[in-house]
């Protein structure tokens, strides 16, 4: 069965701190995504990876930065956290090629707040 | 213009009624379109997948999209309350890897 992991479903954190929230996907798929979600706002895309080592801004990237070291894990980082970061976040992975593999599959999202 | 338009509601239908969801969009690019289904403290799940104009049913749901009027539906039949959730359409050009989302209709079905 496909999953998509992520390590921390509820995260409390001071503004300023250093912030990492992990993804990992069992499925051997090549694209990972991390997305916010917020009432009113919907999904948004803040970064993707193609590829190990390989990233692409979101909508919006500003305030957070990626790294895929390994292919199954897509790690997301907040610099110095802030209150405006504080939202539900989401990992999805999808595989590559091929209409039919259009499929995102998510993880159950980590709920971050930032006080 | 949002690319992307979707009524947030809530909507509350009684059990056994058909529910009608509904999308527009700007960027006539898009040629895939998704209905994702999202239970509270949940990831979303693809629900319906279709690919440029035309119906798609799968058991109770049926999708349909209307590219002349940049417009998607996705009709519940017989709703039940394990229906009760967020509804979210999304769609994509073609070779991108990006999926814009709407922002989801809360439907809750009452027994």
């Amino acid at each position: 069965d496909v999953k998509v992991t992520q390590s921390s479903r509820y995260l409390v954190k001071r503004t300023g701190e250093k912030v990492f929230l992990e993804c990992v996907q069992d499925m051997d798929h090549e694209n990972m995504f991390w997305y916010r979600q917020d009432p009113g706002l919907g999904l948004r895309l803040i970064y993707f990876s193609y590829d190990v080592k390989m990233k692409e801004k979101g909508d919006i990237p500003e305030g957070y930065s990626v790294s895929r070291e390994k292919k199954e894990r897509f790690s997301l980082i907040l610099e110095s956290a802030s209150t405006n970061q504080t939202s539900m976040y989401l990992c999805a992975s999808r595989a590559s090629g091929g209409r039919a593999k259009d499929e995102q599959f998510f993880g159950p999202g980590t709920r971050l707040t930032v006080l | 213009q949002k690319e992307v338009e979707q009524d947030p509601g809530p909507l509350s239908v009684p059990e056994g009624a058909i529910v009608s969801l509904n999308c527009t969009y700007s960027n006539s690019a898009f040629q895939y379109f998704m209905w994702y289904r999202q239970y509270s403290r949940k990831g979303p799940e693809l629900l319906m997948y279709t690919y440029s104009s035309g119906n798609k049913e799968d058991g109770r749901f049926t999708a349909q999209v209307d590219k002349s009027s940049k417009y998607i539906s996705l009709f519940i039949r017989d709703s039940q309350p394990s229906d009760s959730a967020t509804y979210l359409c999304a769609m994509k050009k073609g070779g991108s890897e990006k999926l814009v989302f709407g922002k989801g209709t809360k439907l809750t079905v009452n027994p």
